[in-house]
């Protein structure tokens, strides 16, 4: 069982929908928690960063974090054809000394159709 | 402020045969980890360099390795290359403010075809 579990789609979705990304985790010493983009072709692109459980806002993107569930979340409010790209969770856990160990998901496909 | 750059941007090698990748970290950034990005795979850590010292490791046998110099540049090397070694090799760079590696920002990755 891999340790980070995401749903590699692909998603499809009308522009202006509101779209929502998990991923599940089974590791509970995973205390920071990353949202990246990653266009074809291209490296991954931070989108959020967060620390243990709650929400954070960005603009149109929302993270969600539920350590009682092992399950994060990333919202996308009035998607856009932009957004069309490959997003993937990464974690890391304290125990790893800060020393730069991301445990990906295996990233989900998502398509906004104009 | 310039991102991440990473040379060649692709390489293609027969099998047997060693190569080498190179990464320049964002300025003043002093962490540099490596990751694997395969289709089946996803994206696995490869190993972290902080003051030209490897801090972590991941699970990858002892043909790849790396270093980092003391501008924070890194290379990281792969020999007697196989088959399954083709993928798309990333590098991320982190401030790492008081050695403790946080917001990881990514290169646009080597692309390697191993034939």
């Amino acid at each position: 069982q891999k340790e980070v579990e995401q749903d590699p789609g692909p998603l499809s979705v009308p522009e202006g929908a509101i779209v929502s990304l998990n991923c599940t985790y089974s590791n509970s010493a995973f205390q920071y928690f990353m949202w990246y983009r990653q266009y074809s072709r291209k490296g991954p692109e931070l989108l959020m960063y967060t620390y243990s459980s709650g929400n954070k806002e960005d603009g149109r993107f929302t993270a969600q974090v539920d350590k009682s569930s092992k399950y994060i979340s990333l919202f996308i409010r009035d998607s856009q054809p932009s957004d069309s790209a490959t997003y993937l969770c990464a974690m890391s856990s304290i125990r790893s000394g800060n020393t730069g160990k991301l445990i990906f998901g295996q990233g989900t496909t998502l398509q906004v159709k104009p | 402020k310039a991102g991440v750059t990473q040379t060649p941007r692709y390489l293609i090698k027969t099998r047997g045969q060693q190569v080498t990748l190179s990464c320049s970290p964002i300025s003043g950034h002093r962490s540099v980890s490596w990751y694997q990005q395969t289709p089946g795979q996803g994206l696995q850590f490869l190993f972290e360099y902080f003051s030209e010292t490897q801090r972590n490791k991941g699970n990858f046998p002892g043909r790849f390795s790396g270093r980092q110099f003391s501008n924070s540049r890194s290379e990281m090397n792969v020999s007697t290359l196989e088959l399954g070694d083709s993928a798309l090799y990333l590098c991320a760079s982190s401030l790492a403010v008081g050695g403790s590696t946080d917001t990881q920002y990514f290169g646009p990755g080597t692309r390697l075809t191993v034939l």
